[in-house]
């Protein structure tokens, strides 16, 4: 597509359900990220992916916490037991090369719009 | 582990004018990338200038340009001829491997 997309860019939920945020790539890009944004700060990394390995998950809070990429396109963050903390909004990013190595302008990561998560 | 300090939540500057908004990181690699995203009220992240750090010439696009002291490990951005269009959350960056680190961002307000 032109540009990442996410979906759905607002989810409202009760505390306890699970939730799952999916997220579409540009096409061709290598590597994925998941960050959290809390209102009045900045995007904190969550995890990302470089095909469909994830390459690093230290950024997720807990273990209700997880993601996946299977084919190497689209991810789905997924929450379970969401609880009220959990409220922000939730981006996806993606690159076209993983790296610095020779990387030139294809690390650089274009956002989607954001899922806002609102967990009651 | 990095981290980026931006220390000014809030900026106002007059339509035209020229403001600079300031960022500080902390990193111990030498290779690195710095950026600057802009947030407008839609929440879109968009970006607005990319420095590579092993580059000394400051990074300029139109209106934007960067003022890198790597020694002094500061990256501040300067927007000339401030436009209404400008309002908006600026977050700077700092990007090592795939490891990217925001800071808490700065909210700029252009006046008319």
């Amino acid at each position: 597509g032109a540009g990442v997309s996410q979906s759905p860019r607002y989810k409202v939920t009760k505390r306890g359900q699970d939730v799952a945020l999916r997220c579409d790539p540009i096409s061709g890009h290598v590597s994925l990220y998941w960050y959290r944004q809390a209102l009045g700060q900045g995007p904190e990394f969550l995890t990302y992916f470089n095909y469909e390995a994830q390459q690093d998950k230290s950024g997720l809070p807990n273990d209700r916490f997880s993601a996946e990429r299977p084919e190497g396109s689209i991810s789905t963050l997924t929450i379970q037991r969401t609880e009220q903390r959990d409220s922000a909004m939730y981006r996806c990013a993606s690159s076209l090369s993983p790296g610095l190595a020779g990387a030139r302008a294809k690390n650089i990561q274009y956002f989607g719009a954001g899922t806002r998560l609102s967990v009651l | 582990a990095q981290t980026v300090t931006q220390s000014q939540p809030e900026m106002s500057v007059q339509e035209a004018e020229t403001v600079t908004l300031s960022c500080t990181y902390d990193t111990s690699e030498s290779n690195y990338y710095l950026f600057w995203y802009k947030q407008p009220p839609s929440r879109q992240m968009i970006l607005v200038i990319r420095q590579e750090a092993y580059k000394q010439q400051n990074a300029t696009e139109n209106r934007f340009s960067v003022n890198f002291q790597k020694a002094a490990k500061s990256f501040s951005l300067k927007i000339s001829d401030s436009q209404l269009g400008d309002t908006a959350m600026y977050f700077c960056a700092s990007q090592r491997n795939n490891d990217m680190r925001f800071g808490a961002g700065t909210r700029l307000t252009v006046k008319p």
